[in-house]
């Protein structure tokens, strides 16, 4: 069983469009990262959250710690967001490493 | 800043071969990740590494080890390579062990023929 459920699988939209995709975790974890793929494999890391809100530009990550689940919205969504956006978590103590969901394939048309 | 480097970039070996992959991480960051991407499997955690130690290791065989050097690069090691071990071969680097945004290199594919 995915320790991290990510919703939807495929999200295809128009541009302009406000997109949210959700992630859900099963325990409690220390942080939340939101990462960006674009095809040919480069990652980039989008946002780092532990609790409340974060803004950068066009996007916006929320995290309720309560309900285990974090939530990505894009605003006035481009053609040029398309790409897998991957929920990842670090669960407690000291561990560094990453646990991943299994990404959600955006397609924003123009 | 230059950012994280892996090498080489593409790679085809025959099953039963060896091969070893280098990351070198963001200048001052002492801590790297390594991750196997499959398109069964997604994203999954290899090894982490802080200051020349293993400090973690992923649900993975004994055919995968790795190490890291006082200059805070890494390699992995992959022997008696199967079919399976195809995969995109992603290292992560950060200032810091733990919790800590993860800075990716753009990754090694591996073709297992």
């Amino acid at each position: 069983k995915n320790e991290v459920e990510q919703s939807p699988q495929n999200l295809t939209a128009q541009e302009g469009e406000f997109i949210t995709i959700n992630c859900s975790y099963s325990v409690g974890i220390s942080a939340l990262h939101w990462l960006q793929q674009h095809p040919g494999g480069g990652i980039v890391s989008l946002f780092m959250l532990s609790s409340g809100k974060k803004k950068h530009g066009r996007l916006i990550a929320t995290i309720n710690i309560q309900e285990k689940h974090s939530s990505l919205h894009i605003t006035a969504s481009h053609p040029r967001d398309s790409a897998v956006y991957i929920c990842a978590v670090n669960y407690g103590g000291s561990q560094g490493n990453l646990i991943f969901g299994k990404g959600t394939k955006l397609s924003v048309k123009p | 800043k230059a950012g994280v480097t892996q090498t080489p970039r593409y790679l085809i070996k025959t099953r039963g071969q060896q091969v070893t992959l280098s990351c070198s991480p963001i200048s001052g960051h002492r801590s790297v990740s390594w991750y196997q991407q499959t398109p069964g499997q997604g994203l999954q955690f290899l090894f982490e590494y802080f200051s020349e130690t293993q400090r973690n290791k992923g649900n993975f065989p004994g055919r995968f080890s790795g190490r890291q050097f006082s200059n805070s690069r890494s390699e992995m090691n992959v022997s008696t390579l199967e079919l399976g071990d195809s995969a995109l071969y992603l290292c992560a680097s950060s200032v810091l062990r733990g919790p800590s945004e993860q800075y990716f290199g753009p990754g090694t594919r591996l073709t297992v023929t």
